[in-house]
């Protein structure tokens, strides 16, 4: 079955930088474009980034453009998320997320998520 | 870039009644709409996705149905483990992103 196990979340300075990352099994992998999704406390989700399933296209949200990077390691089944300049606003639960289509140049929908890990932004 | 509504906020109602949540794009997504169902301390599971589409193993008690900007999550007959938030998702080709709406929460009456 699909597995997705997100690791790397902690508490890290305003202006600080931490590096996600997501353990995929149970599926081809390397024919799924990824997502990460957040969900800051007690609010809805926010749609962060998606890489297409060969690591050749990313986009990004407005509110992370240019401090995050979501980037893959096909041949270790890997999702990751770097994060750079963080904010308070940046604190919330981050998801891992395989799309639905596979072979898609563009986003679609999620059909498995992993359980999240939790990034906090504070002093 | 194009902004969901969903209506309710909140819907209280009592199991075995029938849940109509709403949620409406600024322009038109064509059928590019999807629903999750989030339950406390749980990532999201998906529903349905192009508007009308059972996703696997999601009971036959929820549909989808709309086009264009409003559309409809139906739950026939509301089980116990229905009460939850539930999320309409957009997607959008260029640019490339996705947009969620800000839920509707059904709760116990």
């Amino acid at each position: 079955q699909v597995q997705l196990v997100e690791s790397g979340g902690g508490v890290v300075q305003p202006g600080g930088s931490l590096r996600l990352s997501c353990a995929a099994s149970g599926f081809t992998f390397s024919s799924y474009g990824m997502h990460w999704v957040r969900q800051a406390p007690g609010k809805g989700l926010e749609w962060v980034a998606f890489i297409r399933y060969d690591g050749s296209n990313k986009y990004y949200a407005d509110s992370v453009k240019g401090r995050f990077t979501i980037s893959r390691d096909n041949s270790k089944n890997t999702l990751y998320l770097q994060m750079n300049s963080l904010r308070a606003e940046d604190t919330a639960v981050y998801y891992c997320a395989k799309d639905s289509e596979n072979y898609g140049d563009y986003p679609t929908e999620v059909d498995y998520w992993g359980q999240g890990t939790l990034v906090t932004v504070s002093s | 870039e194009i902004v969901l509504t969903q209506s309710p906020a909140t819907l209280s109602l009592s199991p075995g009644e029938r849940a109509t949540l709403s949620c409406r794009a600024s322009q038109s997504v064509s059928s590019y709409l999807a629903w999750y169902q989030q339950k406390p301390g749980q990532a999201p599971r998906l529903l349905i996705y192009d508007a009308s589409n059972r996703a696997t193993g999601i009971p036959a008690r929820f549909s989808g149905s709309g086009s264009g900007t409003d559309f409809t999550l139906t739950i026939s007959s509301l089980e116990p483990e229905d009460f939850a938030v539930y999320y309409c998702q957009q997607r959008s080709n260029w640019p490339p992103r996705f947009t969620f709406g800000p839920g509707t929460k059904v709760d116990i009456k």
